[in-house]
This record gives structure tokens, sequence and C-alpha cells, in this order.
């Protein structure tokens, strides 16, 4: 069957560091997205693409940066960890044109930044 | 700006209960409306997915309703199960927006 992983699913890290969380789906999907999810804030969008090569700021755009070579992936990277991105990130594809179809997730990756 | 607001936060009920979780958005210019299940330290799970053009959907037990006019889904859980127990979210797509704006989410508990 089709699906969106995410790795790693737990990381710890320091403040200062770079760190890469992985998706990687398998439906063949134009659009994929990075949202974060937080207490009290709920789903916000980081980052997402249309296709290969496109990327977009989402509303929580600062202090991450993603880049989209192939369909399949899209990586999300945070240039210099803060503790202020400790988090549970989510990344999600779907099928139709500008994100506007039924919308896939993965399981997640909670980071903490120590 | 798209906003998604879904009341009561939190709901508990007795196992059988019908009930129904709300979602209202502020722009009724809307393409589609998705509701979500999340189980805890899980990703979200779509349940239904409504085009602008239509009135409800149904899956099972569930049935979810849109009326654009007045900027509101509802998502309606016939005999609700222990295991219906899930945060329930709802996101809208409107074009010219940013992708699907999401509410914060309903935190549903049947008690057996």
């Amino acid at each position: 069957d089709a699906e969106i992983t995410q790795s790693p699913r737990h990381k710890i890290t320091e403040t200062g560091r770079q760190v890469t969380l992985a998706c990687h789906q398998t439906w063949n999907h134009n659009n994929m997205f990075w949202y974060r999810q937080d207490l009290g804030h709920g789903l916000r969008l980081i980052h997402y693409s249309y296709g290969v090569q496109d990327t977009n700021k989402g509303e929580v755009s600062d202090g991450y940066s993603v880049s989209r070579s192939n369909t399949e992936d899209l990586p999300l990277t945070l240039e210099s960890a803060a503790s202020s991105q400790t988090s549970v990130y989510f990344c999600a594809s779907s099928e139709s044109r500008q994100g506007a179809g039924e919308l896939f997730f993965g399981e997640g990756s909670r980071l903490t930044v120590l | 700006k798209q906003e998604v607001t879904q009341i009561p936060a939190a709901l508990s009920v007795p196992e059988g209960e019908n009930l129904v979780l709300n979602c209202s958005f502020t722009d009724s210019a809307i393409y589609n409306l998705q509701w979500f299940r999340q189980d805890p330290g899980k990703g979200l799970t779509s349940l239904l997915l409504i085009q602008s053009s239509q009135r409800e959907q149904t899956s099972g037990r569930l049935n979810a309703s849109l009326d654009k006019s007045s900027g509101r889904s509802t998502l309606y859980i016939a005999a609700s199960q222990p295991g219906d127990s899930a945060t329930y979210l709802c996101a809208v797509f409107t074009p010219g927006n940013t992708p699907l704006v999401f509410g914060k989410g309903t935190r549903l508990s049947v008690i057996a």
C-alpha cells in the first residue's frame, strides 16, 4: 500500500545544531506539506510544495527550510535549532491541484531541542 | 484570512449517545472541507471530504454536513463507542489562501 513515512520518529538535539526531518511518500502526489503541532496552537503550516523545484513559505517558516528535488521527498531542515522549535512535526501529501484534495498525514516526528 | 473554530474544545459523552461536533469558518468561499481524526501520539487520518457543491458526506456511522453560506460544518457520530475517543479536527481549503487551514480540534471521550 502507498504510504507516507517520516524519520526519525523521535529526536533530541541541542540548541544551535542543524536538524533534518525526512518525509517520503509513495503515492506520487504532487503536493507535500510540513506542519508543526503544539498545545494551544493546533496545526500550523511551515512550508509546502506543489511539485518538484517548487517550495512556498507557510505561516511559521522562520528558521526552517525545505527543498524538493523529486516527487517522493520533502525534507525539512532546521538550520540552527532553537528551544522554541520543540514540537511534533507532521508531513502530509495530497494529489489535487494546488493542495485542494484529500490530505494524507505521516505519523509525526517528535523533536526536542535542549 | 480564513479562520476555523471548533467548539467545544473537549466533550465527554456516555457510550451509545449520538453526538455532533461543530466547525465554523470565517470565509465562506471555500473549495472543500475535511474532517480528520487524531489518536494520541499519532498522525491525522482523513475521515470525510466535502466539496463546496455538496451538502453532506457519509461514511459508516459518520455524517458530515456543510452549510457554506453560514460558514458551518457539523460531524454527526451515531451510536458512539469508546473506540471513537480521539481528537477530531476540521480543515478548509480556500482558493487564494494558504493550503488547508485547521481548527484546533475537539477532544472527544466516549465513556463505557
